[in-house]
């Protein structure tokens, strides 16, 4: 069974630093990886699939990497700002089933 | 282009009682999924639909249900609530072609429901 861990769960930090998320699977053999960004109360929004064939997908300051054969990923944002602070999830899709297993997410505050 | 709707936006239900969710996917989307979010965790999988049959489905119990109509709405049914049903409850919709792996899902805001 697909386990996916995020570490940190929560991270506050000053405007403008570089930070990375952290999130880990348990079984190499995934379809792909997506991070996502969770607002309060709202639904979940799509930043980054990356497939199993790639190492990296980037988006503008948003940056992520895949490393299957570790079982890990790191999204990485550049230039942290306040509209950033949400909550970051990751999502796994396993080999012989589309759907997805989701970690419990790294809750970003960005302060001014 | 309308994104996914979801409705209610917020329930408030005893237990015993059922509840029935709706959603609208994506304009030009045929599949939907439903996930159920609880506090301080990530979705989990409930079941997707397309062609108006269940197609995949997570670890629930048969208390979950759902259906999909012809304009490809769906709706999701909940019996016998339980206080461990409160949560978050996202529909995603997607458009059904080449590998379902790689389906990108767009998500609704979701309906909280509350149980008490």
């Amino acid at each position: 069974k697909q386990e996916v861990t995020q570490i940190p769960a929560a991270l506050s930090v000053p405007e403008g630093e570089n930070l990375v998320l952290n999130c880990s699977f348990t079984d190499s053999a995934i379809y792909n990886l997506q991070w996502f960004r969770q607002d309060p109360g709202k639904g979940l929004t799509s930043l980054l699939l990356i497939q199993s064939s790639q190492r990296e997908q980037t988006s503008g300051r948003l940056n992520a990497s895949l490393d299957k054969s570790s079982g890990r990923s790191t999204l990485y944002i550049a230039a942290s700002q306040p509209g950033d602070s949400a909550t970051y999830l990751c999502a796994v899709r396993s080999g012989g089933s589309y759907i997805p297993t989701f970690g419990r997410g790294t809750s970003l505050i960005v302060h001014p | 282009d309308a994104g996914v709707t979801q409705s209610p936006t917020h329930l408030i239900k005893t237990r015993g009682q059922q509840v029935t969710l709706r959603c609208s996917p994506k304009s030009g989307h045929d599949t939907v999924s439903w996930y159920q979010q609880a506090l301080g965790q990530g979705p989990q999988f409930i079941f997707q639909y397309y062609e108006e049959e269940e197609r995949q489905r997570g670890n629930f119990p048969d208390r979950f249900s759902g259906h999909q109509f012809p304009n490809y709405s769906s709706e999701l049914n909940v019996n016998a609530l339980l206080l461990g049903d409160s949560a978050l409850y996202l529909c995603a919709s997607s458009l059904r072609t080449g590998s379902l792996a790689n389906q990108p899902q767009h998500f609704g805001d979701g309906t909280r429901l509350s149980i008490l």
